[in-house]
């Protein structure tokens, strides 16, 4: 298993388009978490999975954010009307919650997504 | 509600000296605590972890932390600075019990000078 991968790795939209992003974890983790990261900041937790269900979902995230994983394998996160605000790099991660690496995550290389 | 503080925008060192990397945080009941590390356009990885047991946790790399249950801190710490380790470092925070919900701090950029 390679990791943690995301695609695309950058995404340039106009504002008020949707935008539709994808995780592939590492192959046998459970759990699957999307954040945002912007620049000067650290990482800001959106929602995890674990397996198919979706467990938790920031308040920050609004009504236009969606996330699905809906086999427990890999997830997408579509935003809708996108805004400039949502400028941003989007991030994956998966964790196993097992054994020695449990709560460990593990990170995808991000989608840096532009709005212009 | 958790929080992570990283009070240090950057920390500048020179090579071969230890470098500490500070880190308090705000967590209902017991935390599990993480450092992960950010190497120019490279992902986010995973570094040491808090769990349970001993405060002293080892990592990669030859960093470390101190767990600190009475100050609510976890600092990073390595002995000789490496050029290498110039990156940025992110502390974060989850409780051990009611969800997977990780706070991450705002990161601190660690500048090794040779």
């Amino acid at each position: 298993d390679t990791g943690v991968s995301q695609d695309p790795r950058h995404k340039i939209t106009k504002r008020g388009q949707n935008v539709t992003f994808r995780c592939d974890p590492i192959s046998e983790h459970n759990r699957l978490y999307w954040y945002r990261q912007t620049l000067g900041q650290g990482p800001e937790f959106l929602t995890y999975f674990q397996n198919e269900a979706q467990l938790e979902k920031s308040r920050l995230l609004s009504d236009r954010f969606s996330a699905e994983r809906p086999k427990g394998s890999f997830s997408t996160l579509e935003i809708q009307r996108t805004e400039q605000g949502d400028s941003a790099m989007y991030l994956c991660a998966s964790s196993s919650g097992a054994g020695t690496e449990r709560g460990e995550q593990y990170f995808g290389p991000g989608t840096r997504l532009t709005v212009t | 509600a958790q929080s992570v503080a990283q009070p240090e925008d950057q920390v500048n060192v020179a090579e071969g000296n230890p470098l500490t990397v500070k880190c308090t945080y705000s967590v209902s009941g017991n935390p599990y605590l993480f450092w992960y590390v950010q190497y120019p356009n490279r992902g986010l990885q995973f570094l040491l972890k808090y769990i349970t047991g001993d405060n002293l946790v080892k990592g990669s790399y030859g960093f470390e932390a101190e767990f600190n249950k009475s100050q609510t801190s976890f600092h990073l710490k390595k002995p000789s600075a490496l050029v290498s380790d110039s990156a940025l470092y992110f502390c974060a925070v989850r409780r051990n019990t009611g969800g997977f919900k990780t706070i991450f701090g705002a990161g601190t950029r660690l500048f090794v000078k040779a």
